[in-house]
């Protein structure tokens, strides 16, 4: 059975800090997809990032980055120098390949304090 | 504008009522997926359908029903309404590898009093 855990409920850091959001998942199968999504006060659900369960490279997107590491089935997520619009709270979510829905974990509500 | 269209945004109802949430897909897209997101659950997947077809089925209540029409919509039932209900409803759509990632729409919140 699929399921991601996203053990921080609420983080608050002050502008300028970097903070990272933790994710771990389970799954049986070899072949799966990891997602970040965000979603900020507005409500809208925007995709971040997409990994697939063979590309362990991690990424750098501007002030993002992932932490994508099998061996302990974590997804983790660094913003660098937050900023206030930063904001939002950040879903991780999983997908098994033989599956076509995403399984979201439950979020962590980031605040970051001018 | 992410491309898949849901309306209405809001929607205000009593309980014991029936409404019908609608979504269009963003261009090209088969896959039509339903979410509820509440405050106590999280995101929940309902219902995904694919070019017509229901393809999974997710922790969808039997007064909540879906389909897909030939133009791609979707549309989404719920009937004799509850409190518990009250939630924002989320529509994505995707190509037909779910790879791609899903494209959200900006959900209808529905609010049962």
């Amino acid at each position: 059975a699929q399921k991601v855990t996203q053990a921080q409920t609420e983080i608050s850091v002050v502008e300028k800090e970097d903070v990272t959001l933790d994710c771990v998942y389970e799954t049986r199968d070899t072949t799966y997809y990891l997602f970040w999504y965000k979603q900020p006060p507005s409500g809208e659900l925007v995709f971040l990032i997409r990994r697939n369960s063979f590309d362990e490279q991690n990424e750098i997107s501007g002030r993002y980055s992932w932490n994508f590491q099998k061996s302990t089935s974590s997804f983790n997520f660094t913003i660098t120098a937050s900023q206030v619009v930063d904001s939002a709270v950040y879903f991780c979510a999983l997908s098994e390949a033989n599956t076509d829905k995403v399984i979201f974990g439950p979020g962590t509500s980031l605040s970051v304090i001018p | 504008d992410s491309g898949v269209t849901q309306t209405p945004k809001h929607l205000i109802t009593a309980t014991g009522q029936r409404v019908t949430l609608r979504c269009s897909p963003r261009s090209g897209d088969l896959s039509v997926y339903w979410y509820q997101q509440s405050l106590d659950q999280g995101l929940q997947f309902l219902i995904q359908y694919y070019n017509g077809e229901e393809r999974a089925k997710g922790n969808i209540l039997e007064r909540f029903s879906a389909q897909q029409f030939p133009d791609l919509h979707s549309e989404l039932n719920l009937s004799s309404l509850e409190l518990g209900d009250s939630a924002l409803y989320f529509c994505a759509s995707s190509r037909d590898r779910l790879g791609y990632g899903y494209t959200f729409g900006s959900g209808t919140r529905l609010t049962v009093v």
